[in-house]
This record gives C-alpha cells, sequence and structure tokens, in this order.
C-alpha cells in the first residue's frame, strides 16, 4: 500500500459526460501528478500541482483539468468524454525534494461507451 | 524531449532462469531513473531510484545498475510471483515528471 488513494476503482459513463476523478495524496507529501495510461499510449505524464498551485503540464486536453485543495487532496475533471478517453487514470504523490520518487494510487478505470 | 526506451518488450522466464531487462534514455539533465513493478489493473509500484553512473541497488532477487545512456534490471533466480511488467521512468532536471518506458512484461514459470 502506497499511501495514495484514489477514488471511485472504476466508472463507467457516455460520450459526452463529465466525470471527476479524486486523489488522496500520501500524509506529508505536497506534490500531487496525474498520469493516464493506455493500451497504445503507455503512461503519459498529464499534469502536476504543488500545495494547491499548477507546477507543470504534460499533454493533457482542454477538455481535461484539475485542481489541489487546501487539504492537499486533487480532483481531475474530464468533460465532453470521448472513446479515446478510456483508459487507467492515476494519481501519483511525493514531497518534492532534490530527487523526487514519486508513489502511485490504484488507479480508477475509466470506460466511456 | 525525455525519452525511453525498453527493451525486450516481453520475456519469458522458466524458474531460476536469470536474465536482464534493458533501458536506454536520453533526458535534458537527469535528475534521477527509476524502476517500477506493475501488475495487471494496479498502480506501479516503486522498487529503485537511481541517481549518477556506476550506481547500484539491490533488493531482493532484482539489481539494477546505471550508466551514462541506460540502465539494467537483472532479475536474479525469479519466482512465478516475480512475474510483472518492469516500468523505467526519468526525471529530468527541468521538471518533476516521469517520463516512462513502454514496459517490459516478464513471465516466469514454475
Amino acid at each position: 500500500d502506497s499511501g495514495v488513494t484514489q477514488t471511485p476503482k472504476h466508472l463507467i459513463t457516455a460520450t459526452g459526460q463529465r466525470v471527476t476523478l479524486r486523489c488522496s495524496p500520501r500524509s506529508g507529501d505536497l506534490s500531487v501528478y496525474w498520469y493516464q495510461q493506455s493500451l497504445d499510449q503507455g503512461l503519459q505524464f498529464l499534469i502536476q500541482y504543488y500545495n494547491g498551485e499548477e507546477r507543470a503540464k504534460g499533454n493533457i486536453l482542454e477538455r481535461f483539468s484539475a485542481q489541489q485543495f487546501p487539504d492537499l487532496h486533487s480532483e481531475l475533471n474530464l468533460s465532453s468524454l470521448e472513446l479515446g478517453d478510456s483508459a487507467l487514470y492515476f494519481c501519483a504523490s511525493s514531497v518534492e525534494g532534490q530527487v523526487d520518487t514519486q508513489y502511485f494510487g490504484p488507479g480508477t478505470r475509466l470506460l466511456v461507451l | 524531449e525525455d525519452q525511453v526506451t525498453q527493451s525486450p518488450e516481453a520475456l519469458r522466464l522458466q524458474e531460476g532462469e536469470s536474465s536482464s531487462l534493458n533501458c536506454s534514455y536520453t533526458v535534458s539533465g537527469l535528475r534521477g531513473l527509476f524502476w517500477y513493478r506493475q501488475d495487471p489493473g494496479k498502480g506501479p509500484e516503486f522498487l529503485f531510484t537511481l541517481y549518477s553512473a556506476g550506481e547500484e541497488k539491490e533488493k531482493e532477487r532484482l539489481k539494477a545498475t546505471l550508466t551514462k545512456k541506460e540502465s539494467f534490471l537483472h532479475i536474479t533466480a525469479p519466482k512465478p510471483e516475480d512475474s510483472a511488467t518492469y516500468l523505467c521512468a526519468v526525471q529530468g532536471s527541468n521538471d518533476y515528471k516521469l517520463s516512462f518506458g513502454a514496459g517490459t512484461t516478464v513471465t516466469v514459470r514454475a
């Protein structure tokens, strides 16, 4: 158990809908990262938040957004969903020191029908 | 842009048959190279961080090594429970994101 929690574990929805994925980092970690894992793309970095502020962005679609709240939990919002958004979504957290080991949560499996 | 290439894509081993996985990388200023283990449908589980060329780390039957261009994960006398996908990732000096390779799926038969 990494100490990172994610809810829900599974999500099934229809095209055009909007969903919210939630992540709670390990105790003491200030950084939260979101990654997408699909069969053809592997693990891809989406976005990083550090202590409530956006720190870095990867190839995140404009339909996707995220935020980190004062209690440090984070939410990833996916809107206008398409079939191709079906994937595993992982959250990771770290202290963000000189070298940054990221610990991953169990993931949310999203299926868009 | 950081790039990570892992080989082979898949590896089938007999129990006790040692082997090595390769991770080649290009990165702008290596902050760290990471190895993770991932079981199907689960999140990546952290194994090792390597910081500089020449460094080695061990954990049970796994040993990771690092050069300036690549890293190896050696599996000694594997057991069926070592079956998993092993992911390599790099972190460059420009930011803290991880760039992952596609992984090597290892299957160990009893």
